[in-house]
């Protein structure tokens, strides 16, 4: 049983560029949540989706966009990099329902460093 | 708005030794509570999870109490080992109406070191 998977494992991108990341959901999972871990912090919720559709969303500037294809899996998009946007993003996955007391299923993130 | 408060690492113990990692939150409602694990370079894993007041999560001889009270889910071991060396995140979600679940706010990490 496939968990939840990232690409690409390490990105190093320039100031002012636009990266996207990509997740596919462990199986059986329909919802799909992004989070940014900065070094030496805990994770901070950029958004989710679920029906190919924002649900939720933190306190991140519009830069940063996503999308949810049919088969669940879900691209992060991040454009006019800054160098504060070097973190390690995270895909975690849920089935829907299951409302606060689902939890989640973490990929092993993406490292992305801004230059 | 909601916060989650953990004890600053890093924590370092022997083998066998007892471990406390408190962390206390803030929230409206009656949130959920989670204690998630992350080892070098991977993601993080769930380790444990309360979802009312008074409820014990367990899981790998970790335990943590949901404490309306005292607003605290600390987690214990009462006897670590080396392969416990990761870091531990306090986490909350929901509390309000409306939660669909899947945003979790995380305290800041707490770094356990286990020598032999």
């Amino acid at each position: 049983d496939a968990g939840v998977t990232q690409s690409p494992t390490h990105l190093i991108k320039t100031r002012g560029q636009q990266v996207t990341l990509r997740c596919s959901p462990k199986s059986g999972h329909d919802t799909v949540s992004w989070y940014q871990q900065a070094l030496g912090q805990g994770p901070q919720f950029i958004f989710q989706y679920y029906e190919e559709e924002e649900r939720q969303r933190g306190n991140f500037p519009d830069r940063f966009s996503g999308h949810q294809f049919p088969n669940y899996s879900s691209e992060l998009n991040v454009n006019a990099l800054l160098l504060g946007d070097s973190a390690l993003y995270l895909c975690a996955s849920s089935l829907d329902g299951q409302g606060a007391y689902s939890p989640l299923h973490f990929g092993n993130g993406t490292r992305l460093t801004v230059t | 708005g909601n916060s989650v408060t953990q004890m600053e690492g890093p924590v370092t113990l022997s083998e066998e030794a007892f471990l406390t990692i408190n962390c206390t939150y803030t929230a409206t409602g009656y949130p959920s509570l989670f204690w998630y694990v992350q080892y070098p370079g991977e993601g993080l894993q769930l380790l444990l999870k309360a979802t009312k007041a008074d409820d014990k999560g367990s899981n790998k001889g970790f335990e943590a109490t949901y404490r309306k009270e005292t607003t605290s889910f600390h987690l214990e071991k009462g006897s670590v080992q080396v392969s416990d060396s990761a870091v531990y995140f306090c986490a909350l979600s929901g509390g309000g109406s409306g939660n669909q679940g899947g945003k979790l706010i995380f305290g800041q990490g707490t770094e356990l070191s286990v020598k032999p």
